[in-house]
């Protein structure tokens, strides 16, 4: 069965704090992705990476940044965290082979910057 | 830029067939996905177009149109776990993807 895991379901930290957030897979998938999905706005792509130690930015990549050493694992840094990431965030991966259009998605970290 | 449209909301009963419309409009892509995303779950994948015409999965069909720029989720005998978002997805370069902003299906008994 199919499986991506991510550190914390839920997260509070404050305002300047540093944040890691964890995603690991476990279907030797090579591309992995970082959004953030927010009331209305459907699902942001912030950064996502097609192999180790590739990164690409997406939509919104301002405030973040990524690092993926291992290819099960891809973790997605706010530098200073600010209280406009008050967000959920989710994990996903998927396979170049079979198309990439089928992400599977961790069950998502709900963080709040106060 | 690339950019969908979807109703934000929509009602139906237990039994019911609806139909989910989505445009979009970019300036290529490689195929039309919709994802289901429960209250407090994960998204999750439930069919793909990579060409025009319909795909049938069960109780569920999609269809893409890419002349009209134009797709639809067709939910048939509706059921109260349909109750969810949905989302349509252009599928842009093989891997990235570009999520619309969701439509929420209500079913009642």
């Amino acid at each position: 069965d199919v499986k991506v895991t991510q550190s914390s379901r839920y997260l509070v930290k404050r305002t300047g704090e540093k944040v890691f957030l964890e995603c690991v897979q476990d279907m030797d998938h090579e591309n992995m992705f970082w959004y953030r999905q927010d009331p209305g706005l459907g699902l942001r792509l912030i950064y996502f990476s097609y192999d180790v130690k590739m990164k690409e930015k997406g939509d919104i990549p301002e405030g973040y940044s990524v690092s993926r050493e291992k290819k099960e694992r891809f973790s997605l840094i706010l530098e200073s965290a600010s209280t406009n990431q008050t967000s959920m965030y989710l994990c996903a991966s998927s396979s170049p082979l079979a198309g990439g259009h089928e992400q599977y998605f961790g069950p998502g970290t709900r963080l709040t910057v106060t | 830029g690339q950019s969908l449209e979807q109703p934000s909301e929509v009602t139906a009963v237990e039994g019911a067939i609806v139909q989910i419309n989505c445009t979009y409009q970019t300036s290529g892509f490689y195929g039309l996905s919709w994802y289901q995303q429960h209250d407090g779950g994960a998204p999750t994948f439930l069919s793909y177009n990579a060409l025009d015409g319909l795909e049938e999965t069960g109780r569920f069909s999609s269809f893409l149109s890419r002349s009209d720029s134009y797709g639809y989720l067709l939910l048939q005998e509706l059921q109260m776990k349909d109750s969810a978002s949905y989302f349509c997805v252009l599928n842009q370069a093989g891997t990235a993807l570009i999520f619309g902003k969701g439509t929420t299906l209500s079913v009642s008994s």
